[in-house]
């Protein structure tokens, strides 16, 4: 069974301060998703990283991969009370059925709260 | 402005009665995920479908929830009879994913979400 583990699950930063939450998952995956989600809205997605050392940006947000340790991470520079949000990451573990299910695992999700 | 429409948006049911959510994934979309999400458990995979057939349901309380997709256009998860721990947003999401996989230009768009709450 995949298990998808994100931490820290909570994280209260000081706006200008830069942080990183990471995401290991336990098995074979090939496509992994960072999504937002502000309190009692839906997921919004962030980034699709599909390939071993796949990195990208938007804005003050940076996701990588890293498929041989089984980690992504998504980066933080100069946080603002803007990104205040839940961030999920998701694993598609389509690598370890044969190919035939194409389905998201999520992580617990980072609470994010980023304080003046 | 391509995206999943669900309904209702909140629903408060007394408990034993019947539940229908509905969504209308995005045009296109082949593959139609439910998920539940509560404090307790996060984001849970109740069921999926591809072309309209249901490829994994095992995430979902047999005895009373059940999911269909009748048309392209439209999926439904129904729990019969409701209880109170129930009591969650769900949410549908859609993509389009092609023999060989995901479709590199598509990713997995969420709904809104049903927020239900079950007394």
């Amino acid at each position: 069974e995949l298990k998808v583990e994100q931490n820290p699950l909570f994280l209260s930063m000081q706006e200008g301060k830069n942080y990183t939450i990471y995401c290991n998952y336990s098995t074979t995956s090939d496509r992994l998703y960072w999504y937002r989600q502000d309190p009692g809205k839906s997921l919004e997605s962030l980034f699709v990283l599909l390939s071993n050392g796949a990195v990208k940006q938007e804005g003050r947000l940076m996701a990588s991969l890293d498929t041989k340790a089984r980690l992504s991470t998504l980066h933080i520079t100069a946080a603002v009370h803007d990104l205040s949000a839940t961030y999920f990451c998701a694993v598609d573990m389509s690598a370890n059925s044969g190919g035939s299910n194409y389905k998201l695992t999520f992580g617990k999700g980072t609470l994010l709260t980023v304080n003046p | 402005d391509a995206r999943v429409t669900q309904t209702p948006r909140h629903k408060v049911t007394e408990m034993g009665q019947e539940v229908t959510m509905r969504c209308q994934p995005i045009l296109g979309h082949n593959t139609v995920f439910w998920y539940r999400q509560t404090m307790m458990q996060g984001l849970e995979l109740l069921a999926y479908f591809r072309n309209r057939a249901p490829l994994d349901d095992s995430g979902m309380p047999k005895d009373r929830f059940s999911a269909e997709m009748p048309d392209a256009t439209l999926a439904t998860l129904k729990i019969q009879p409701s209880e109170p721990r129930d009591s969650a947003v769900y949410f549908c999401a859609s993509g389009l994913v092609r023999s060989g996989g995901w479709d590199k230009n598509t990713e997995a768009f969420f709904g809104q979400g049903t927020r239900l709450t079950v007394v």
